[in-house]
């Protein structure tokens, strides 16, 4: 069973920020956080992954809290092609346990 | 750079028919290799993984079986399918395991029906 909740759905504004929530309240010392979304039809696309400290690349940021038990992907400006399912998963293994995501909105 | 190949991208097979879907990897040396399976509507579900040569771990009992005959390749197979063998069938990679930070690297897919 997959070990992260998502909200099911999002909306989000175009050109506003998107801030997708993720629980991982049983999360281990030695798993990652790591964000995918995938756009129907396609395979899901890594996005960002981080462990304790917070991340940042050209694609979003990633927000962990201090005692890890949940995390926050922003996108800091919204469009229309960052319409998706977001998976959020953990990882400490060679497994990774994909849950339902949640599926992102974005309006013009 | 690194690439995922699968094929075929789409495939239609009668119940009970074989299958065998493959993946390949180039531009990188054992890799980890997995196989996901994603029903209509619904999310991923892990299927196999592997770690070497030869080396099959399985997460879901199932008519299916997966084979690592090369460092970079990996096939999913079955000897008669069933209806409930139809979804999208997706090949990732990675360099280490989840305790690494090493992310997971999906190929395109391939979308299985089963009539």
């Amino acid at each position: 069973d997959a070990k992260t909740t998502q909200p099911p759905s999002m909306d989000c504004a175009e050109g506003r920020a998107a801030n997708l929530p993720c629980n991982h309240s049983t999360i281990s010392g030695n798993e990652y956080v790591y964000w995918y979304r995938q756009i129907h039809s396609q395979g899901p696309q890594y996005i960002i992954h981080g462990l304790k400290n917070n991340e940042t690349n050209e694609m979003a940021s990633l927000i962990i809290t201090e005692d890890r038990k949940s995390s926050t992907l922003i996108l800091p400006h919204a469009t229309l092609r960052d319409t998706a399912v977001y998976y959020c998963i953990t990882s400490g293994t060679y497994k990774y346990i994909f849950g339902t995501g949640t599926r992102l909105k974005v309006l013009a | 750079s690194q690439t995922i190949h699968q094929w075929p991208a789409t495939l239609v097979q009668p119940v009970g028919s074989p299958l065998s879907l493959e993946c390949t990897v180039e531009g990188t040396s054992n890799p980890n290799l997995y196989w996901y399976r994603q029903a209509a509507g619904r999310g991923l579900q892990l299927l196999f993984y592997s770690v070497g040569i030869g080396q099959i771990s399985s997460e879901v009992p199932q008519n299916l079986s997966a084979s690592r005959p090369q460092d970079r390749q990996f096939i999913l197979s079955s000897k008669k399918l069933l209806l409930s063998d139809s979804g999208f069938y997706l090949c990732a990679w990675s360099v280490g395991g989840g305790d690494s930070g090493s992310p997971l690297h999906f190929g395109n897919g391939t979308r299985l029906t089963v009539t």
